[in-house]
């Protein structure tokens, strides 16, 4: 197991709810990204959090936000829920923002949007 | 949109045989990352390769990169039941900040 814990496991929410997903980092490790993984496919990249900057994003709305804190735990917030954002969802901390060590993933936020 | 892409998309062998899952990806890379996941749980990493490598080796695993082809593969020996999950290659691209995910190749290893 690696250090990175997600919090909830599961969660159920409703059309147009929003929600909040938890992440702590590994120790040590000052960049968390976060990732949506679609049932059959792979991890789509949301975002990076570096030293509590958003570092980098990718191709999601801007209703889906994120936090990083001063001991580089993370929140990633989506309003407005829609029933395809139901996902896995991932959180992965490493030591180098620009991905060129191994990232340790968290077991993930399994969302189900009715 | 999804960098790499594995194939095949399902494996199916008997304990004992090697398993071989291939990555095909699109641009330039620094490294590339190979991933397992069980069960839809979260990602295990297994090995990155950096792109002035052509091979690597970890246990029983077996990593080649072909950057003329953009190409990877995994090669695991002597599979075991607990091999079974799905792979994903990852792709990292120097500069940027993200691992672009393939769909995976889901492995199944029979007693």
């Amino acid at each position: 197991e690696t250090g990175v814990t997600q919090s909830p496991t599961h969660l159920i929410k409703t059309r147009g709810q929003q929600v909040t997903l938890r992440c702590s980092s590994q120790s040590g490790h000052n960049t968390v990204s976060w990732y949506q993984q679609a049932l059959g496919q792979g991890p789509q990249f949301i975002f990076q959090y570096y030293r509590e900057e958003e570092n980098g994003r990718g191709n999601f709305p801007p209703r889906f936000s994120g936090l990083q804190f001063p001991n580089y735990s993370s929140e990633l917030n989506v309003n407005a829920l829609e029933l395809d954002d139901s996902a896995l969802y991932l959180c992965a901390s490493s030591l180098d923002r620009a991905m060129n060590t191994e990232a340790f993933f968290g077991q993930g936020t399994r969302l189900t949007v009715v | 949109s999804q960098q790499g892409e594995e194939d095949p998309q399902a494996l199916s062998i008997q304990e004992g045989e090697n398993a071989t899952m291939n990555c095909s990806y699109k641009t330039s890379i620094n490294n590339l990352q190979w991933y397992r996941q069980n069960s839809g749980r979260g990602l295990v990493h297994l090995i990155l390769i950096r792109s002035n490598e052509r091979e690597k080796h970890s246990g029983r695993l077996r990593v080649t990169l072909d950057t003329s082809k953009k190409s990877s593969s995994l090669l695991i020996t002597a599979s075991r039941a607990a091999d079974t999950a799905s792979y994903f290659c990852a792709t990292d691209r120097g500069s940027n900040y993200k691992l672009t995910f393939g769909k995976g190749t889901l492995l199944t290893v029979n007693p």
